[in-house]
């Protein structure tokens, strides 16, 4: 089974503060994708990255990171000096290499309040 | 480039009727992809179509159906609308299958099932 689970289902951080966003995840497959959206309380979901499972390195974009451990099945993602724009929910998936559909299992969001 | 719309943004409708919710994916993209949104979860796959064939359902019943047109567009029907239908209908679109490419979304639809 696929699945992905986001313990903090909530974060409040002052503004400035570094914050990291946990993602784990199950799948039997060898080869899948994970992925981070965003979504601001319009509603539309922003995609964030997508990373494959062959691909460990840690990736870097301005003040965004993401790291990526296979031995521990995590996915995370920090947010460095955040700022209050990046108040949003934030939400994990997978795609497991099932063939067919590429269907994305989303965990169930962590909502991040970045406060000034 | 034109990104993901949707419509109509609201919706209520009440317990029994049927609803049609439409959306245009991106240039350039032949797969659309539906999930629903419940309030305070993360999106579930409803389904998805390539070239105007489902390729791949969630586990949602048979009164849950869509339709993608030659121009790529889709539809999402649900008959016989229950309380619980009631969430926010995200339909996304990808160069895919074959990558998996990136989803794009759409700003959603939300339905109230009154």
């Amino acid at each position: 089974a696929q699945k992905v689970t986001q313990a903090q289902t909530e974060i409040s951080v002052v503004e400035k503060e570094d914050v990291t966003l946990d993602c784990v995840y199950e799948t039997r497959d060898t080869t899948y994708y994970l992925f981070w959206y965003k979504q601001p309380p319009s509603g539309e979901l922003v995609f964030l990255i997508r990373r494959n499972s062959f691909d460990e390195q840690n990736e870097i974009s301005g003040r965004y990171s993401w790291n990526f451990q296979k031995s521990t099945s995590s996915f995370n993602f920090t947010i460095t000096a955040s700022q209050v724009v990046d108040s949003a929910v934030y939400f994990c998936a997978l795609i497991p290499n099932q063939g067919g559909s590429e269907k994305l299992v989303f965990g169930k969001g962590t909502k991040l309040t970045v406060n000034p | 480039e034109t990104g993901v719309t949707q419509s109509p943004t609201h919706l209520i409708k009440t317990r029994g009727q049927q609803v049609t919710l439409r959306c245009s994916s991106q240039s350039g993209h032949n797969t659309v992809s539906w999930y629903q949104q419940a309030l305070g979860q993360g999106p579930q796959f409803i389904f998805q179509y390539y070239r105007e064939e489902e390729n791949g359902r969630g586990n949602f019943p048979p009164r849950f159906s869509g339709l993608q047109f030659p121009n790529y567009s889709s539809e999402l029907n649900v008959n016989a609308l229950e309380l619980d239908d009631s969430a926010l209908y995200l339909c996304a679109s990808s160069l895919g299958p074959g990558g998996p490419y990136e989803q794009y979304f759409g700003p959603g639809t939300r339905l109230t099932v009154t």
